[in-house]
């Protein structure tokens, strides 16, 4: 049962350019959400977040959309540069239990120069 | 910023031997870290839950017997593969957070080879 989907495997955009990347859940009592970036045989890094009472949170380039009713959020990258070419992971988790976090399957994001 | 160090990063080894894998926390302390496996091309799939002081508390279909996890101090975690074998191989990550609020802090991964 993936609680989580992300359901685009790639994704490649021009430098500059917007990069949307997408994820839908299915669980509705998830209450906070988050974005990680992952390089080839390194750890995922936390990139940004959002709480279920906002529906957008902004950090610098990285803009984080949460649609509660459709149970979509998306990533939007906005320059995108060559360097943000990595696998993004959409996380989601409630604020009990643990803070148990479940993640998507990731969309592998290039950046053309 | 939060780090979390885990050792060793690469691991082969021969089918029938127990691997150790550390995960530690090296600047905030951590009463419950999280053990990840992820196969190639697929999402983190959360293995266990390493509760300090206590029994880990496992997904559903991870086996207890073959992944045991000590959380022996705040800042260690270790996850044991006993009796490896060739399907065991797979990449594993431990995370952990500081006051245990998110977000999580991953390591950089343990890449096992079961020959």
């Amino acid at each position: 049962d993936q609680q989580v989907k992300q359901n685009s495997p790639s994704l490649s955009v021009q430098e500059g350019r917007i990069s949307i990347l997408n994820c839908d859940y299915t669980n509705s009592m998830f209450d906070y959400f988050l974005w990680y970036k992952k390089y080839p045989a390194e750890g995922p890094t936390f990139l940004i977040s959002i709480s279920s009472i906002k529906d957008k949170n902004e950090d610098g380039r990285f803009t984080v959309f949460l649609n509660k009713s459709a149970k979509h959020l998306s990533l939007h990258i906005v320059p995108s540069q060559p360097g943000d070419s990595a696998v993004y992971f959409c996380a989601a988790s409630r604020n009990t239990g643990g803070f148990k976090t479940i993640f998507g399957a990731g969309t592998r994001l290039f950046v053309k120069a | 910023g939060a780090v979390v160090s885990q050792h060793p990063s690469w691991v082969i080894c021969k089918s029938g031997t127990s691997v150790k894998i550390e995960c530690r926390s090296l600047d905030f302390q951590a009463t419950t870290m999280f053990w990840y496996r992820q196969f190639p091309k697929q999402s983190l799939m959360l293995m266990a839950t390493s509760n300090e002081g206590s029994k880990a508390t496992y997904e559903q279909g991870v086996e207890k017997d073959k992944f045991l996890i000590n959380h022996a101090s705040l800042t260690l975690s270790t996850l044991t593969v006993t009796s490896a074998h060739p399907e065991d191989s797979s990449f594993y990550i431990c995370s952990a957070s500081p006051g245990g609020v998110q977000p999580q802090h991953f390591g950089d991964g343990t890449r096992l080879s079961i020959l």
